[in-house]
């Protein structure tokens, strides 16, 4: 059973803040991480796909990298806003995807 | 695009009840997964179809659970008798044609909630 660890398990921070969070995964016989947001009551939806060691993805104020040599991948968001209150889960293939227990993310107005 | 639908959202059964769960993939992905998600935890695979085959259910509790995906499309998965850890969230999920590396992006539904009491 493959190990995926996220950190910290939830995250409570004011409107404007910056954030980040932590992935980690089995660095060896890597193929793919994923991030998924989860918002109460929708459903996961995914925010990037990350192949390569060294890879950095952005989306609006999201972006995360990815370091495959020592196995983790982090999250960042610049300037938290409300609507970006959500579960945020990564998933590692490795044959198949194994996900996280997720980072759950409150920002108060 | 319509995206995955599943229904129901909410079930109550009391525990020994059956209980079943639909699923409708996103067209033209053959690649179908049935996961569970207990409270505080990440979604744990318990089925994934490859068309109507599949290819993977050693997570499935076989002595309770059962699940088909009759012509390659829709799916139903099936708890018989329900038990009070079966509560949770169940998620279906689908995917284009699998590569077998964890590769492609999965597009989920937005689940059935379980509670057995």
């Amino acid at each position: 059973i493959l190990n995926v660890e996220q950190s910290p398990q939830s995250l409570h921070v004011q409107e404007g803040d910056s954030t980040n969070f932590t992935c980690s995964f089995p660095s060896s016989n890597f193929y793919a991480l994923h991030w998924y947001r989860w918002e109460t009551a929708k459903s996961p939806e995914a925010l990037f796909v990350m192949t390569l060691n060294g890879d950095e993805k952005k989306k609006g104020r999201i972006s995360a990298t990815l370091n495959t040599k020592e196995g983790y991948s982090y999250l960042y968001i610049k300037g938290s806003q409300p609507e970006d209150s959500a579960t945020y889960l990564c998933a590692f293939g490795a044959g198949k995807s194994t996900f996280g227990d997720g980072t759950t993310l409150t920002v108060k107005p | 695009e319509a995206g995955v639908v599943q229904s129901p959202r909410y079930k109550i059964i009391e525990k020994k009840q059956p209980v079943a769960f639909w699923c409708n993939p996103i067209s033209g992905h053959n690649t179908l997964y049935w996961y569970r998600q207990n409270l505080g935890q990440g979604p744990e695979l318990l089925i994934r179809y490859e068309n109507e085959e599949a290819v993977d259910d050693s997570q499935l509790p076989k002595d309770r659970f059962s699940a088909e995906r009759l012509k390659g499309v829709d799916s139903t998965l099936k708890i018989q008798p329900a038990e009070l850890g079966d509560s949770a969230v169940y998620l279906c999920a689908s995917s284009l044609s699998r590569l077998g590396g964890g590769w492609e992006t999965q597009y989920f539904g937005p689940g059935t909630r379980l509670l057995v009491l």
